[in-house]
């Protein structure tokens, strides 16, 4: 049971233009949302999050949109550059048994061609 | 300040033999988690650990275990190797167990079961 679906594997943009990741859920009760990025053989790195009270969160060039109806949200990178290239990776968490757990996407595998 | 460390950083073993891998936490962070990711997929929780005491249990056999000392490193045990074990290792850190912020991740232990 997927509860954190990162439907498209892979995404090329040219440098300068918008990168949109999205992300796909299934568990209403999650709390917040994350986006990390991962270089290879390295661990991932922390992006961006946004409680489930919000619908956007900015912080420079990257600003995380949150639809709670649709049960999606959506990473915003503007604008694109090569060393933005990485596989991205969105989570959620839910507070459950006495701690919040983190359940991760698959990965979206972003190119940012010069 | 040092961010999360784990060790070793690639191991190979053999079907049937059990691992060890280590972590330390960032200074202050009393909580460790533990990941596994498979190629092509994203991190799957195994273990939280706070204050020495487990807190949460992810979908694993129990072959796998995990314990956390007196300052606050963690090691994950996995006895009975399997081939599907095979996987990158990852470690994370939080202050504390209860807040679903961001989790703090060190570069990971590949390992590699023949």
């Amino acid at each position: 049971d997927q509860q954190v679906k990162q439907n498209s594997p892979s995404l090329s943009v040219q440098e300068g233009r918008i990168s949109i990741l999205n992300c796909d859920y299934t568990n209403s009760m999650f709390d917040y949302f994350l986006w990390y990025k991962k270089y290879p053989a390295e661990g991932p790195t922390f992006l961006i999050s946004i409680s489930s009270i919000k619908d956007k969160n900015e912080d420079g060039r990257f600003t995380v949109f949150l639809n709670k109806s649709a049960k999606h949200l959506s990473l915003h990178i503007v604008p694109s550059q090569p060393g933005d290239s990485a596989v991205y990776f969105c989570a959620a968490t839910a507070y459950t048994s006495g701690t919040y757990k983190y359940i991760f996407g698959t990965g979206t595998r972003l190119k940012v061609l010069a | 300040d040092a961010g999360v460390t784990q060790s070793p950083t690639h191991l190979i073993k053999t079907r049937g033999q059990q691992v060890t891998l280590r972590c330390s936490p960032i200074s202050g962070h009393k909580s460790v988690s533990w990941y596994q990711q498979v190629l092509g997929q994203g991190p799957q929780f195994i273990f939280q650990y706070y204050e020495k005491e487990e807190r949460g249990r992810g979908n694993f056999p129990d072959r796998f275990s995990a314990r956390q000392f007196p300052n606050y490193s963690s090691e994950l045990n996995v006895n009975a190797l399997l081939l599907g074990d095979s996987a990158l290792y990852l470690c994370a850190s939080t202050p504390w167990a209860g807040s679903g912020g961001e989790l703090f991740f060190g570069e990971g232990s590949r390992l590699t079961v023949l």
